[in-house]
């Protein structure tokens, strides 16, 4: 059983580019979320995706965007970036109707 | 809404000393209570996990957590540390019900000092 992966690990980008980060959820595992851990921060909470549909969202303005595929995986779309981007993207997989999370390692973001 | 308070941002202790890692939160809905540890320049690794049942729950490294209702904390303590306890700890809360995700606090720097 494989856990959460996510990719790239590393990644820079130019104010007003925008990023794609991957997420592959653990086996068997239907739903997917994604936080953005700040420097020195606890995560925060930007968006839940449940087979295919986003169905829970944190306070992020709509240019933070996301898709789930049919095997579950996930993408997390961010347009029109900002310095304040700059953070540690977290993906989390789940079961549906259960509570635990189980967390990836990671993508740092870095704008400039 | 839901929001977490971790009281201390950083724990100095020495080895094999005991800890207590302080959370609080507030929520006007029923939630699940967990605590998550977090190595450098690494993801969230579950630690402990309050669903329901006996209000003290335990990991198996030794760490245990109480759920405390009426004072709405859930407090993390070992009784004696390791070096290699040394980490960033989160806790967390998520409503039973909906489509919320995780609120975490700001965490906890625990540092173990030879």
């Amino acid at each position: 059983e494989t856990g959460v992966t996510q990719s790239p690990t590393h990644l820079i980008k130019t104010r007003g580019q925008q990023v794609t980060l991957r997420c592959s959820s653990q086996s068997g595992h239907n739903t997917v979320s994604w936080y953005q851990q700040a420097l020195g921060q606890g995560p925060q909470f930007i968006f839940q995706y449940y087979r295919e549909e986003e169905n829970g969202r944190g306070n992020f303005p709509p240019r933070f965007s996301g898709l789930q595929f049919p095997n579950y995986s996930s993408e997390l779309n961010v347009n029109a970036l900002e310095l304040d981007d700059s953070a540690l993207y977290l993906c989390a997989s789940s079961l549906g109707g259960t509570a635990e999370a189980f967390f990836g390692q990671g993508t740092r973001l870095t704008v400039v | 809404a839901q929001s977490v308070t971790q009281l201390d941002s950083q724990v100095p202790v020495f080895e094999e000393a005991p800890v207590e890692l302080r959370c609080n939160y507030s929520s006007s809905v029923s939630v699940y209570l967990f605590w998550y540890v977090q190595y450098p320049n690494q993801g969230l690794q579950l630690l402990l996990k309050y669903l329901s049942g006996s209000t003290l729950v335990e990991s198996i490294n030794g760490f245990e957590a109480e759920f405390n209702k009426s004072q709405t904390s859930f407090h993390l303590r070992k009784p004696s540390v390791h070096i290699s306890d040394t980490a960033e700890y989160f806790c967390a809360v998520r409503p039973l019900r909906g489509a919320d995700g995780l609120t975490f606090g700001k965490g906890t720097h625990l540092i173990i000092q030879p």
